[in-house]
């Protein structure tokens, strides 16, 4: 089966905080994908990486960043977390092209910032 | 600006009736979609995908079809069960570039 992990459920932070959230995958995916979910808006995308070292900004970049080092690993920095940054973060993964496109998602992170 | 539309919102039904979830979008371009299931609080599920030279894909008791054209999906789900009861979003992708353009869901209740 597929695995797409991120690193916790549930996180609680303080503004102003410098937050990582992690994200594994263990099928040799070349895609990762961050996105953020929120009540009415539905799923928004922050950044994407096709490949390692490699960042492209989603709709809603602003006051994240992502690092892609090695290929199964795609991480989502908030900077200076802010209250509005309070929201579910899911991570994703697919294969870059072929038949089978399909993404896989994580079970997702719950982020408060207080 | 793509935008995907899921009809109905919400949607209760007793156990073991068809039916039919909608997902209409505006650009009839799109590569592949992808239908996907959510349960409260947790991460996405995928049930079907289609790739845009199919019709259709079937899964059990699900199937997706997909008419380009006219810019819609369906998700026909047969013979209910209260286990059914999630979220479900479709997913298209328009630029080939597998960045998925999200609708807000339809949220499924299967009464017992």
């Amino acid at each position: 089966d597929v695995k797409v992990t991120q690193s916790s459920r549930y996180l609680v932070k303080r503004t102003g905080e410098k937050v990582f959230l992690e994200c594994v995958q263990d099928m040799d995916h070349e895609n990762m994908f961050w996105y953020r979910q929120d009540p009415g808006l539905g799923l928004r995308l922050i950044y994407f990486s096709y490949d390692v070292k490699m960042k492209e900004k989603g709709d809603i970049p602003e006051g994240y960043s992502v690092s892609r080092e090695k290929k199964e690993r795609f991480s989502l920095i908030l900077e200076s977390a802010s209250t509005n940054q309070t929201s579910m973060y899911l991570c994703a993964s697919s294969f870059l092209g072929g038949a089978n496109t399909e993404a896989f998602f994580g079970q997702g992170t719950r982020l408060t910032v207080v | 600006k793509q935008e995907v539309t899921q009809i109905p919102a919400a949607l209760s039904v007793p156990e073991g009736e068809n039916l039919v979830l909608n997902c209409s979008f505006t650009d009839s371009a799109i590569y592949n979609l992808q239908w996907f299931r959510q349960d409260p609080g947790k991460g996405l599920t995928s049930l079907l995908l289609i790739q845009s030279s199919q019709r259709e894909q079937t899964s059990g008791r699900l199937n997706a079809s997909l008419d380009k054209s006219s810019g819609r999906s369906t998700l026909y789900i047969a013979a209910s069960q209260p286990g059914d009861s999630a979220t479900y979003l479709c997913a298209p992708d328009f630029s080939g570039t597998y960045k998925y353009i999200f609708g807000t869901g339809t949220r499924l209740k299967v009464l017992a």
